[in-house]
């Protein structure tokens, strides 16, 4: 069974500070590696994906990946409070399809 | 990125009746659309795969009979929750794909509350 596991949190993490959110896969298959965003009773918005090992930095997001170890990763610079959501992790292997992690709950405090 | 759009944005309707909610691709031509299913402070779990001018493909355990796809043209899907029922109620997401590169983007959203 394909699987996506990420801490629920919530992570709670000062204005300003760097927010890590961490994601493991179990299907070494899995090729696109998604970064989205839900903030609460809307849809998922899209920050970031990376398909190859190593770092990918856009503004204040960087998205780490490392196929040998699972794990794919997103840091989050100067955090906002306006960063507050909820962050899900997912994974594609062929064919498009996307499976979720559960998502981790970001608190970016003032 | 894609720009999706979904009606209505909410829906309230008594068991036993069927609802129908709409999915478009306002600014490309998406032969293939998502339809997913959250239930609160749960992920996304992908319901089916609607294709444009085929049959839609099922995940394991969704009723085709009960959840019907149309995806009739290359910018408008339709999901159909036929007979819902109270724990039918949930939040219907579609997403399109562009194949390219592999990114969904995700429609608004249909709250569906079933009394």
């Amino acid at each position: 069974q394909k699987e996506v596991e990420q801490n629920s949190g919530p992570l709670s993490v000062p204005e300003g500070a760097i927010a890590s959110l961490n994601c493991t896969y179990s299907d070494r298959g899995s090729q696109s590696f998604f970064w989205y965003r839900q903030y609460s009773g809307k849809s998922p918005e899209l920050i970031m994906f990376i398909y190859s090992n190593g770092d990918k930095e856009d503004g204040r997001f960087t998205a780490q990946l490392n196929k040998a170890s699972q794990y794919v990763s997103l840091l989050i610079r100067d955090s906002q409070p306006s960063d507050s959501a909820t962050y899900l992790c997912a994974v594609t292997g062929t064919a498009s399809k996307l499976t979720f992690g559960t998502g981790t709950r970001l608190q970016v405090t003032l | 990125g894609a720009v999706v759009s979904q009606h209505p944005s909410r829906v309230i309707c008594k068991s036993g009746t069927s609802v129908k909610i709409e999915c478009r691709s306002l600014d490309f031509q998406a032969t293939t659309m998502f339809w997913y299913r959250q239930f609160p402070k749960q992920s996304l779990m992908l319901m089916a795969t609607s294709n444009e001018g085929s049959k839609a493909t099922y995940e394991q355990g969704v009723e085709k009979d009960k959840f019907l796809i149309n995806h009739a043209s290359l910018t408008l899907s339709t999901l159909t929750v036929t007979s819902a029922h109270p724990e039918d109620s949930s939040f219907y997401i579609c997403s399109v794909v562009l194949v390219s590169y592999n990114e969904q983007f995700f429609g608004p959203g249909t709250r569906l509350t079933v009394l």
